[in-house]
């Protein structure tokens, strides 16, 4: 039974488009969050939500939005696609006392 | 500010012998100190721990890993390596006095174990 589960697992998409990264957990955490990892494997945090705060890196695009429809469930939209979006997005989640994170599979993206 | 450093991006080692991947991290309280593995194309897995307590923190596939405070460091090792260790480990840092719960991570070490 997958902890932290994220789909697609790859999209490919032209420059332009609008697309969206799905994420679920069922570890009953309280908080989770969405990393970008580019082609050097460096991790840039771009969201935290934990149910009362959403925290957005300063430096993530307004194109990029998190919607939260409920505290398992904590999505990311991308708007107006480019071609430095492309990368590996991970959803990860935990609990803020605790502090370790557990991580989805990442969703690859390339856009064209 | 948090901030952690990995000063090697790639360690080599023989498969048996003992393996270090060096962290060195900066807060302005107190550490939450974090190992994670990634395997190619798979998520990072979360391996070990340092909250509080005993400095020599055993975590997962016989990892381990010792908090140094007055040298700032959190370096992972393991006695004997495993070719099926070979991987991407990220070392991570939370400040717990005040600012965020995020966790900053390193710009990751790649281990690789030559048979």
């Amino acid at each position: 039974d997958t902890a932290v589960s994220q789909t697609p697992k790859y999209l490919v998409t032209q420059m332009g488009n609008d697309k969206s990264i799905k994420c679920e957990q069922n570890l009953g955490h309280d908080t989770m969050y969405w990393y970008k990892q580019d082609s050097k494997k460096f991790l840039k945090i771009m969201f935290s939500y934990n149910n009362k705060e959403l925290i957005i890196n300063e430096t993530v695009p307004n194109r990029f939005s998190p919607k939260s429809p409920d505290k398992a469930h904590l999505n990311l939209h991308i708007n107006s696609l480019e071609l430095g979006d492309s990368a590996v997005y991970f959803c990860a989640s935990s609990q803020v006392n605790t502090g370790e994170l557990f991580f989805g599979e990442g969703s690859r993206l390339t856009v064209l | 500010a948090q901030s952690v450093a990995q000063p090697e991006d790639q360690v080599n080692v023989a498969e048996g012998n003992p393996l270090t991947v060096k962290c060195t991290y900066s807060v302005s309280g107190n550490p939450y100190l974090f190992w994670y593995v990634q395997y190619p194309n798979r998520g990072l897995q979360f391996l070990l721990k340092y909250i509080t307590g005993d400095n020599l923190v055993k975590g997962s596939y016989g990892f381990e890993a010792e908090f140094n405070k007055s040298q700032t460091s959190f370096h992972l090792k393991k006695p004997s390596a495993l070719v099926s260790d070979s991987a991407l480990y990220f070392c991570a840092v939370r400040d717990t006095t005040g600012g965020s719960y995020i966790p900053t991570f390193g710009r990751g070490t790649s281990l690789i174990v030559h048979p």
